[in-house]
């Protein structure tokens, strides 16, 4: 049974910081994707990742896989307070089947950046 | 707004009754999933359908059911409810591909609580 780990759970840091928060995968996958969810919001969808070594950017966050290490990573650069939510990685276990994906989520990351 | 609606936003009720939690998925997505998302359990994923087929099942109780209609809305019964499925659901859909990104677009969630 395919489990995703994220770490830290919490994290509370300064503006104007870096920081990295990580996912580790238990079973062969090519699908890993990254959420950001508000409190008591939807979740909205950051980054998929769909080969090893892929690398993804959109302003102060870049994501990157490692599909050998089974590890994803989502970098936090020169943190700004908008940027404080729960951010999920979800992985698709196992070959892709059209019409059939379900995503297994870690736990969450709760990123609080203080100005 | 990710294109994907759920209706009803909150939801109260009481132990044993039943209800009916619906979604409509973004315009061209054939798969439509089900979520719970609850702060012991996280994030669970729980029934998928491809339309109009039920295609993957997770962490459904017996009590739970669901179905997706020829206009692709999908609707999630829950039944005999106990105060532990006291949770917010999400709806998700997607193209439903069995290739490329394949992203899942979370709609707002119905807020159930039963007291």
């Amino acid at each position: 049974e395919l489990k995703v780990e994220q770490n830290p759970l919490f994290l509370s840091m300064q503006e104007g910081k870096n920081y990295t928060i990580y996912c580790n995968y238990s079973t062969t996958s090519d699908r890993l994707y990254w959420y950001r969810q508000d409190p008591g919001k939807s979740l909205e969808s950051l980054f998929v990742l769909l080969s090893n070594g892929a690398v993804k950017q959109e302003g102060r966050l870049m994501a990157s896989l490692d599909t050998k290490a089974r590890l994803s990573t989502l970098h936090i650069t020169a943190a700004v307070h908008d940027l404080s939510a729960t951010y999920f990685c979800a992985v698709a276990p196992g070959v892709r089947i059209q019409g059939a994906q379900k995503l297994v989520f870690g736990q969450g990351t709760r990123l609080t950046i203080n100005p | 707004d990710s294109g994907v609606t759920q209706t009803p936003k909150h939801l109260i009720t009481a132990t044993g009754q039943r209800v009916t939690l619906r979604c409509s998925p973004r315009s061209g997505d054939l798969s439509v999933y089900w979520y719970q998302q609850s702060l012991d359990q996280g994030l669970q994923f729980l029934i998928q359908y491809y339309n109009g087929e039920e295609r993957a099942k997770g962490n459904i109780l017996e009590r739970f059911s669901a179905q997706q209609f020829p206009d692709l809305h999908s609707e999630l019964n829950l039944s005999s409810l106990e105060l532990g499925d006291s949770a917010l659901y999400f709806c998700a859909s997607s193209v439903g591909l069995a290739i490329g990104t394949d992203t899942q677009y979370f709609g707002p969630g119905t807020r159930l609580t039963v007291l």
